[in-house]
């Protein structure tokens, strides 16, 4: 079974600097796709970015990239010039890339909390 | 595009009364339904999935009886706690996908249930 892991429950950064955020995960795959997701304090679920397995470039998306290490099993999130807008909680989630048996379901971490401190 | 309402936002109610949150896909036709419940600083945990039409799949450990999930139509699906109890309080988030947008889900704004 596939398991993702974030190993920080709470992360905090200053305004207009940059934070990495950590994320590992566990499978026998060779097609998959990972996600990060932003749950700010609306607590709706929004895409920050994804990455595609078989795509050895990191995806990037305006302020957020991403640091994806297949071998390691290693999906780090960095946001830049960090914004007050940016404190939520981040979910790392994977998805199989075998949609026949999993239907596409996602599966999170445990999620960070980040603060940006003014 | 690819917008995902649920109705109600909150509901209370009181312990043994059965409670509806319907999902609705306002501007695609969803392929696949998913229903995710989510307790305070916890992650999101998948409880079942649903296709337009046929029988829920349901995680380990959901009680199907409980949790009745029916995907009537490909932009509608709707999840009904019955005899809900103070335990069955949390938040409960759906999501859809369609293939056309490789099956990436999208997610509802969510649905706060509280048994008193």
């Amino acid at each position: 079974a596939q398991t993702v892991t974030q190993s920080q429950p709470e992360m905090s950064v200053q305004e207009a600097e940059t934070v990495t955020l950590s994320c590992t995960y566990d499978t026998s795959e060779s097609d998959y796709y990972l996600f990060w997701y932003k749950q700010p304090p609306s607590r709706q679920m929004i895409l920050v970015i994804r990455q595609e397995a078989y795509k050895q470039q990191n995806a990037t998306e305006n302020r957020f990239s991403v640091n994806f290490q297949k071998a390691a099993k290693s999906f780090s999130l960095k946001i830049s010039d960090s914004q007050l807008g940016d404190a939520a909680m981040y979910f790392c989630a994977y998805r199989s890339g075998n949609y026949g048996g999993s239907q596409g379901n996602l599966i999170f971490g445990k999620g960070t909390k980040l603060s940006v401190k003014p | 595009g690819a917008v995902v309402s649920q109705h109600p936002s909150w509901v209370i109610c009181k312990s043994g009364t059965s409670v509806k949150i319907e999902c609705r896909s306002l501007d695609f036709q969803a392929t696949t339904m998913f229903w995710y419940r989510q307790f305070p600083k916890q992650s999101l945990m998948l409880m079942a999935t649903s296709n337009e039409g046929s029988k829920a799949t349901y995680e380990q450990g959901v009680e199907k009886d409980k949790f009745l999930i029916n995907h009537a139509s490909l932009t509608l699906s709707t999840l009904t706690v019955t005899s809900a109890h103070p335990e069955d309080s949390s938040f409960y988030i759906c999501s859809a996908s369609y293939r056309a947008r490789g099956n990436e889900q999208f997610f509802g704004p969510g649905t706060r249930l509280t048994v008193l």
